[in-house]
Formats: C-alpha cells, sequence, structure tokens
C-alpha cells in the first residue's frame, strides 16, 4: 500500500526567509503533483514532477523529485504573506499497477509572517 | 463546462438520512475521481471511474457509500444511512488521460461540504 508522508506539517516562517517541504513515498512511483489549497477553497495544480531529476519552478516555488531516494522538496525562495496555504504532495499509484488515482499527504501549512 | 461542478456546495443531514452528491466534470474529461477531505487532512481517495465504469473503488470504506457515472460524463456518490462520521468535505476531480498516460493533472470542484448532524 502506498504511503505518502509530508513534512512539517506546519510551518511558520517570517517573510524573505527561504524553507523546504519534503514529501516520501513508500512505493516505486515516477509520478508527483504538488498541490496548493487555500482555506475553503479547493486544491490547485502547482507542479508536475514525471521523472528522475525532474525539477520545476514557478516564482518563489521550486519542486524536484528524487524517484531512487522517493523524496520529492518544495523549496520556498523569499517568502511572502501571499505563499500562505497548505501544500499536499500526491503521488500517482500507476507505475507498474492498476490503479490511477492519486494518493495525498496529510499537507503541510504554511504560514508567512511579516 | 469550463471546471468541474459539484452540487450541492453544503448539504446538512440527519443520522440516518441518504444523500447524493452530483459532479459535473469538465467535459471531454474520461477520468472522474471522488475523494474525501476531512479537518486538516489530506484527500482520501474514494472511487476512481474511466469512462462509464469504476476502475478501482477499493477507497469507499463500506457498502453504505455508491457511485455511478451512467453516460460517462456526470457522476452522483450515494451515501445510505449516513452517520456522523461521514462528514467531510467529498471532493471530485476529473482528468483528460487517466491512469498510465504520462501527466494524470487532476482538476478538482469546489467540494460538497456534508454535515451529518
Amino acid at each position: 500500500e502506498l504511503k505518502v508522508e509530508q513534512n512539517p506539517l506546519f510551518l511558520s516562517m517570517q517573510e524573505g526567509k527561504n524553507y523546504t517541504i519534503y514529501c516520501n513515498y513508500s512505493t516505486t512511483s515516477d509520478r508527483l503533483y504538488w498541490y496548493r489549497q487555500d482555506p475553503g477553497k479547493s486544491l490547485e495544480s502547482l507542479f508536475v514532477l514525471l521523472s528522475n531529476g525532474a525539477v520545476k519552478q514557478e516564482g518563489r516555488l521550486m519542486a524536484s523529485l528524487d524517484t531512487k531516494a522517493r523524496l520529492s522538496t518544495l523549496h520556498i525562495t523569499a517568502a511572502v504573506h501571499d505563499l500562505s496555504a497548505t501544500y499536499f504532495c500526491a503521488v500517482d499509484e500507476a507505475y507498474g499497477g492498476s490503479q490511477g488515482n492519486l494518493i495525498f499527504g496529510k499537507g503541510t501549512k504554511l504560514s508567512v509572517k511579516p | 463546462g469550463a471546471g468541474v461542478s459539484q452540487t450541492p456546495s453544503n448539504k446538512v443531514t440527519e443520522k440516518g438520512k441518504y444523500v447524493e452528491l452530483r459532479c459535473d466534470p469538465i467535459s471531454g474529461h474520461t477520468a472522474l475521481y471522488w475523494y474525501r477531505q476531512s479537518l486538516g487532512q489530506g484527500p482520501e481517495f474514494l472511487i476512481y471511474f474511466q469512462g462509464t465504469g469504476a476502475a478501482d473503488d477499493s477507497g469507499l470504506p463500506n457498502d453504505r457509500f455508491f457511485a455511478v457515472r451512467p453516460e460517462g460524463s456526470v457522476s452522483t456518490l450515494k451515501i445510505q444511512r449516513t452517520e456522523r462520521g461521514d462528514s467531510a468535505v467529498y471532493l471530485c476531480a476529473s482528468s483528460a488521460t487517466g491512469a498510465r498516460s504520462g501527466a494524470n493533472v487532476l482538476t478538482f470542484g469546489a467540494g460538497s461540504r456534508l454535515t451529518v448532524l
């Protein structure tokens, strides 16, 4: 059974600082997704990582994937208040298997303070 | 439509009642997913349709939960004899490709918040 673990679960940051969120998963997969959720809203797709070594960047966020370590990171550079949200990683069970659903981590609630 | 539409947005019901939640996916998306999200948790997979058939229903918690997608578009999640523990936000998502076709980016609806009293 695929398990996805994120850490930290809660992160309070000062504006302008850098930090990394980690996502570990338990079985082989080469497809990993990052989503953002604002309070009371639904999930918005941020990044799709489809191979070992994949790196994607959008603004102050950069995501990477190491399939050998079964690890993805979401790096935040010079945080701003607008980045405050909950960030989820999700892993596709379909690699080598019959399912196609995404298994989500518990999320990292990020709060950026002035 | 332009996005994934879910109705109702909020549903309050009494323990033991029957509930239906509807999802209208993005036009042309063949894959449709139902997830459940409790407060402070990540989305929990329930069921996945590829076309009209349920490709994977392993996440349905018990036989009180059932979902259909008779024409390969709109889906209905049905919950019988609701219990207080069923209270959650039920999220629907659709994707163009489904499984094993490269990127499988899910577009989520706004969710249906179910409260069982």
